[in-house]
C-alpha cells in the first residue's frame, strides 16, 4: 500500500464547475499538507499549504485536511480552462524530515471551455 | 519564493553514457533535493544534496548511479550514469529557502531525459 493515494483521473469538467480533488494517506505522523499544480512540461508549483487539520481558502481554491480520517481535499470553484493541469498532493512529517515530501501520484484535470 | 533554473531542459542520450543536470537557485537555500518523475507517476525522491558532503540517498538509489554534488548553497548537479532506457524520465531539482518557517519546496522546470 502506498503512503499517499490519489485518484489519477483523468478528470474532465466544464468551465465553471466545482472540482474536488482528494488524497488519502496512511501515516498519521504527517502534519504538513500541500497541493502542487503542475502544468505540462513544467515543474510543480505550490498552490496551497496547510498545517494540521482544518480548512484554508485562497481565492477560488479551498484546501481541507481531516487528520482523523487521513483525508485531504482541494476544491476549485468556478473552474477555468487555465486550471487544466496535474494536481499533486504532498505531505511531510512533523519534525526532522519535515522538509522531505511524500507525493501522491497526481490527478490530471482538464477544464473544457 | 525562489527561482530555480535547471539545465538542460531535455536531452536524448545513448545507452551507456552519462548526463549531468545542473540546478541553480537564485537565493540561499537550506536544503536541495533531486526527484525523478516517470511518465504518469508521482515524484520519487532520489536524494538530499548536502553542501560540502556526500548526498543522502533514498532506498533504491545509489551514489554510483546518481552521483550528486553541491559545492555551495545555491548550486547542485545530478549525474545519471551508465544510462539505460529505464532511466528515461523527468528529473527535478527542488530547494527549501528557509525564508519562512513553512519549509516550502520550490521546483525547477525539470530535465526530460530520453535514453535510446
Amino acid at each position: 500500500q502506498k503512503e499517499v493515494e490519489q485518484d489519477p483521473g483523468p478528470l474532465s469538467v466544464p468551465e465553471g464547475a466545482i472540482v474536488s480533488l482528494n488524497c488519502t494517506y496512511s501515516n498519521s505522523a504527517f502534519q504538513y499538507f500541500m497541493w502542487y499544480r503542475q502544468y505540462s512540461r513544467k515543474g510543480p508549483e505550490l498552490l496551497m499549504y496547510t498545517y494540521s487539520s482544518g480548512n484554508k481558502e485562497d481565492g477560488r481554491f479551498t484546501a481541507q485536511v481531516d487528520k482523523s480520517s487521513k483525508y485531504i481535499s482541494l476544491f476549485i470553484r468556478d473552474s477555468q480552462p487555465s486550471d487544466s493541469a496535474t494536481y499533486l498532493c504532498a505531505m511531510s512529517l512533523s519534525s526532522g524530515s519535515a522538509r522531505q515530501l511524500t507525493f501522491g501520484s497526481g490527478t490530471q484535470l482538464t477544464v473544457l471551455p | 519564493s525562489a527561482v530555480i533554473s535547471q539545465k538542460p531542459s531535455r536531452d536524448i542520450c545513448q545507452r551507456g553514457t552519462s548526463l549531468t543536470i545542473q540546478c541553480q537557485v537564485d537565493s540561499q537555500v537550506t536544503m536541495m533535493f533531486w526527484y525523478r518523475q516517470q511518465p504518469g507517476q508521482s515524484l520519487t525522491l532520489i536524494a538530499t544534496a548536502n553542501q560540502g558532503s556526500e548526498a543522502t540517498y533514498e532506498s533504491g538509489f545509489v551514489i554510483d548511479k546518481f552521483p550528486i554534488s553541491r559545492p555551495n548553497l545555491t548550486f547542485s548537479t545530478l549525474t545519471v550514469s551508465n544510462l539505460s532506457p529505464e532511466d528515461s524520465s523527468i528529473y527535478l531539482c527542488s530547494a527549501v529557502t528557509g525564508i519562512d518557517a513553512k519549509n516550502i519546496q520550490y521546483f525547477g522546470a525539470g530535465t526530460r531525459l530520453s535514453v535510446l
